[in-house]
C-alpha cells in the first residue's frame, strides 16, 4: 500500500505566474483535502474534494482552484501568484470526509519570488 | 470562531525527562481537539483525538492529553521523552470533524538533547 505522495517537492515561481501541484492519494481513498502552511505557522485548510466535486472550503481566494481526477489524485491550481502564497502545501487522503480519518503527504515547498 | 494558541514556540528537553505542551483554545461550544506531530520531510500524523467523554486520551507514540474545559486547554504529555520525538507539534480545534471548521495552532517546536 502506497502513502500520500505529492508532486514535485520545491517549486519557484515568480509573482504573477501560474503554478500546478499535485497530489496521489493512499490506496482506497477518495478524498483529497488541501492545506496551506505559511513558515511558522499551522496549516490552514483551502478545500477538499469528494468523488471529484469541491465539498468544502476554507477562506481562500478564487484564484485557488483544484481537481480531482477519476482515479482519485488531485491537483491544485494557483493563478496570479502574489508573495504571500510562499508556502508548504500539504495535500491529504482519506476514505471519509472526516478530518481524523485523514494522511498527509510530504508537501510541496513553493516559493515566490 | 475558533482560536488556538501555543505558547511556548521552541521548547527543549533531554531525553528520558517528562513532556508537556500546552494549548488553549477559544471556542464557544465544546470543542473537537486534535494534536499533530509534523517531523522534518514528513507529513502530518494525528496523534490523538478528544470529540467527548473521558477527558483524558491516549495516543500513539506514547503521547496522552486531557482535555479541562475551565482553563480552555488540551496540554499534550509525554511521561519520558524519546531523541526520535524531536518535531514539531501541531495543537488543533474544531467545531466539528470536517476539514473546514478546523483551525490550527501555529506550534511547537520539540528539541530533545541527548
Amino acid at each position: 500500500e502506497t502513502g500520500v505522495t505529492q508532486s514535485p517537492t520545491h517549486l519557484i515561481k515568480t509573482r504573477g505566474q501560474q503554478v500546478t501541484l499535485r497530489c496521489s492519494s493512499q490506496s482506497g481513498h477518495n478524498t483529497v483535502s488541501w492545506y496551506q502552511q505559511a513558515l511558522g505557522q499551522g496549516p490552514q485548510f483551502i478545500f477538499q474534494y469528494y468523488r471529484e466535486e469541491e465539498n468544502g472550503r476554507g477562506n481562500f481566494p478564487p484564484r485557488f482552484s483544484g481537481l480531482q481526477f477519476p482515479n482519485y489524485s488531485s491537483e491544485l491550481n494557483v493563478n496570479a501568484l502574489e508573495l504571500d502564497d510562499s508556502a508548504l502545501y500539504l495535500c491529504a487522503s482519506s476514505a471519509t470526509d472526516r478530518v481524523d480519518t485523514q494522511y498527509f503527504g510530504p508537501g510541496t515547498r513553493l516559493t515566490v519570488l | 470562531a475558533q482560536s488556538v494558541t501555543q505558547p511556548d514556540i521552541h521548547i527543549t528537553v533531554s531525553e528520558g525527562a517528562s513532556l508537556e505542551l500546552r494549548c488553549n483554545y477559544s471556542y464557544g461550544a465544546t470543542p473537537y481537539l486534535f494534536w499533530y506531530v509534523q517531523s522534518p520531510g514528513q507529513g502530518l500524523q494525528l496523534l490523538l483525538k478528544y470529540f467527548s467523554g473521558d477527558t483524558l486520551v491516549q495516543g500513539i507514540k506514547g503521547f496522552e492529553a486531557e482535555f479541562k474545559r475551565s482553563q480552555s486547554s488540551f496540554n499534550l504529555r509525554k511521561p519520558s521523552v524519546h531523541w526520535s520525538d524531536a518535531a514539531e507539534y501541531f495543537c488543533a480545534v474544531g467545531e466539528d470533524n470536517y476539514g473546514q471548521n478546523f483551525v490550527f495552532g501555529p506550534g511547537t517546536r520539540l528539541s530533545v538533547l541527548p
